[in-house]
């Protein structure tokens, strides 16, 4: 069974920093492109980021309101992906998901979200 | 990047009654990778529809989806009381992926 299960959430100041892990299980986590996905109170669903595999290069992608500000790194020896937000903004806060798709079948797995709220 | 636009943004109905969301891409869905979910407040989105119309693991089979293309249609056969909620549509074929606005179904 697929499970994605996100942590580090909590309270932060704005400027201040957080990193989220998502821990994987239940499919071959390296062979994965993972997703971050977030969601503001009472908001819809925004797309946050993207890393390839390592045999993709390991490349990542960004919205436009978190690039320079969000890394995403994954750690396929821990079957873990992160996100290290940085310089956080009051409209950074939202709920945080990571996501990925099982590319035989099109499948798309979440996980439960964490949530991050930035306020002074 | 594709941009997604469901309609109706509220929708009123009964229980027992049908409903049809609409979600229209401004582009041509790659691979029809399209899905639905189904969204109540303080819960994450639960997939109900992946690549446009198969249905996920214990979705009951009131819930359906078709279309191809540009144009996707989620319905639900007879309202019961716990689909009463927020429909979202999404596009994971390009990225970035992308999500429509949400359509609330609730009880009239």
């Amino acid at each position: 069974e697929v499970q994605l299960v996100e942590s580090g959430g909590g309270l932060v100041k704005p400027g201040g920093s957080l990193r989220l892990s998502c821990a994987a299980s239940g499919f071959t986590f390296s062979n994965a492109w993972m997703r971050w996905v977030r969601q503001a109170p009472g908001k819809g669903l925004e797309w946050v980021g993207r890393i390839k595999t390592k045999g993709d290069g390991e490349t990542t992608d960004y919205a436009a309101p978190v690039r320079g500000r969000f890394t995403i790194s994954r750690d396929d020896s821990k079957n873990t992906l992160y996100l290290q937000m940085n310089n956080l903004k009051i409209e950074d806060t939202a709920v945080y998901y990571c996501a990925t798709i099982d590319g035989s079948t099109g499948y798309v797995y979440w996980g439960q979200g964490t949530l991050v709220t930035v306020s002074s | 990047e594709v941009v997604l636009t469901q309609s109706p943004g509220t929708l009123s109905l009964s229980p027992g009654e049908r409903a049809t969301l609409s979600c229209r891409a401004s582009q041509s869905v790659s691979s029809n990778y399209l899905a639905w979910y189904q969204q109540k407040p303080g819960q994450a989105p639960r997939l109900l529809i992946y690549v446009a119309s198969s249905r996920a693991t214990g979705i009951p089979d009131r819930f359906s989806g078709s279309g191809s293309g540009t144009d996707f249609t989620l319905t639900i056969s007879r309202l019961e009381p716990e689909d009463f909620a927020v429909y979202y549509c999404q596009q994971y074929g390009s990225s970035p992926w992308t999500f429509g606005q949400g359509t609330k179904v609730e009880i009239k």
